[in-house]
């Protein structure tokens, strides 16, 4: 099993610029989660999925960010415009039970 | 707003040391309170806590829950190098999000 796959690894873009993050769950897992992480807020859920429908999104800081789930095995997370704040490390993670995650490795996102 | 604060923030102990890591939490309608080992990367599940008073295990970690004192601990007997990594609480709970506290850092010297 590969595992959680997220892409990019790193990104690093301009302030204004959209960013896309993507995620492919392991196979099976129904439950796909998304977070971020700084130094100064530690790990944040954004927003989780079961089944593909968005289950709650309080975590998302903003209008800004989007996350879509249109298949079993694919989720997005957009900025769009991204800040510098926004940088950190995004994470994917998917489960079969809600508190049993799997992470993927991460994205570095780095605004400038 | 539901709260989790982990304590020590930071710890330093070398190889064969017994450690106690603590977790303690506000929160409504509480549900589960998970523990996770984050090493260079992403974090791994370790334990999830939902009765009080019953003993997980695995290995040279376990962890316990009081739902009445509102915490739990995380102890690591024979601590070994590849123990070094920032532990994770997180608690889950009805109708509300996953909230994580900020980590203890732990670092065990040869």
């Amino acid at each position: 099993d590969a595992g959680v796959i997220q892409s990019p690894r790193h990104e690093v873009t301009e302030m204004g610029q959209e960013v896309t993050l993507r995620c492919k769950p392991i196979s099976g897992h129904d439950y796909l989660f998304w977070y971020r992480q700084t130094m100064m807020r530690g790990l944040e859920l954004l927003i989780y999925f079961n089944n593909n429908v968005p289950i709650d999104d309080s975590g998302m800081p903003e209008d800004r960010f989007s996350a879509k789930m249109p298949n079993a095995s694919f989720s997005t997370l957009k900025i769009q415009p991204s800040e510098p704040r926004d940088s950190a490390v995004y994470f994917c993670a998917s489960s079969t039970r809600r508190y049993e995650q799997f992470f993927g490795p991460g994205t570095r996102l780095t605004v400038l | 707003e539901d709260k989790v604060v982990q304590s020590p923030l930071s710890l330093v102990v070398h190889e064969g040391d017994t450690v106690t890591l603590n977790c303690s939490y506000e929160v409504t309608n509480f549900r589960s309170l998970l523990w996770y080992k984050q090493e260079k990367k992403a974090p791994t599940f370790l334990f999830m806590l939902t009765s009080s008073g019953i003993e997980k295990k695995s290995g040279r970690l376990s962890s316990i829950l009081d739902k009445k004192e509102l915490f739990s601990i995380l102890n690591i007997t024979a601590t070994q190098t590849g123990d070094s990594a920032i532990y994770l609480c997180a608690v889950d709970s009805y109708g509300q999000n996953f909230v994580f506290g900020p980590g203890t850092r732990l670092s065990v010297l040869p």
